[in-house]
């Protein structure tokens, strides 16, 4: 695809649930970053990888989060024990190197019940 | 604490006319600048770039910026109804470090 894609685009769970949320980069792009969105606020940065090592992850709130992306490609990201306050969007975007604009995918709603 | 700020608007202008959307932030070591539009319920899209202080065309779009004042604009020429979006200033420190956004300011281009 021409993109960034991510799947689900929709995940309703209910609290205390496990939640994994995928993002697929475009081709050739080496880094790539989570940001979770909230209703009337700019994305907030979770974590940013460049290849498949977490050169940034000091956005993740707090442990019960945490993302992979083990071969430098599609991403996941991991939330335990999910709480209501976690319902956001997530975007993941990508860029081509460290120092060139981020292309966004459309997100990941999620809702925790 | 990294900032960027933002009047959240909504800025309302009318068709044809002039939109100027403002942002500033807080670390000195930001080195880069991004715009990015956002339609509701749509993922963001990057409108332009800046890395030099000074000025920057593109089409319709012109942003601004001015390190010592620790401003960005963006100057959107002959606005369109479907200009109408809300508008995302975003920095960043370090190269690969985050971006640090605004929370966006809703612009509103009427007919």
């Amino acid at each position: 695809g021409a993109g960034v894609s991510q799947t689900p685009s929709n995940k309703v769970t209910e609290k205390g649930k496990y939640v994994e949320l995928r993002c697929d980069p475009i081709s050739g792009h080496t880094a790539l970053y989570w940001y979770r969105q909230s209703l009337g606020q700019g994305p907030e940065f979770l974590i940013y990888f460049q290849g498949t090592g977490a050169a940034d992850d000091s956005g993740l709130p707090n442990d019960r989060f945490f993302a992979v992306r083990p071969e430098g490609s599609v991403s996941t990201l991991k939330i335990q024990r999910t709480e209501r306050g976690d319902s956001a969007v997530y975007l993941c975007a990508s860029s081509l190197g460290a120092q060139n604009e981020q292309f966004f995918g459309p997100g990941t709603r999620l809702t925790v019940l | 604490q990294k900032e960027v700020e933002q009047n959240s608007g909504p800025l309302s202008v009318p068709e044809g006319a002039i939109a100027s959307l403002n942002c500033t932030y807080s670390d000195r070591g930001s080195q880069s600048f991004f715009w990015y539009r956002q339609y509701s319920g749509k993922s963001p899209e990057l409108i332009m770039s800046i890395y030099s202080n000074g000025d920057k065309e593109d089409g319709r779009f012109t942003a601004q910026l001015n390190k010592a004042s620790q401003y960005v604009s963006l100057l959107i020429r002959d606005s369109q109804p479907s200009d109408s979006a809300t508008y995302l200033c975003a920095a960043r420190v370090n190269y690969g470090q985050n971006f640090v956004f605004g929370p966006g300011t809703r612009l509103s281009v009427l007919p």
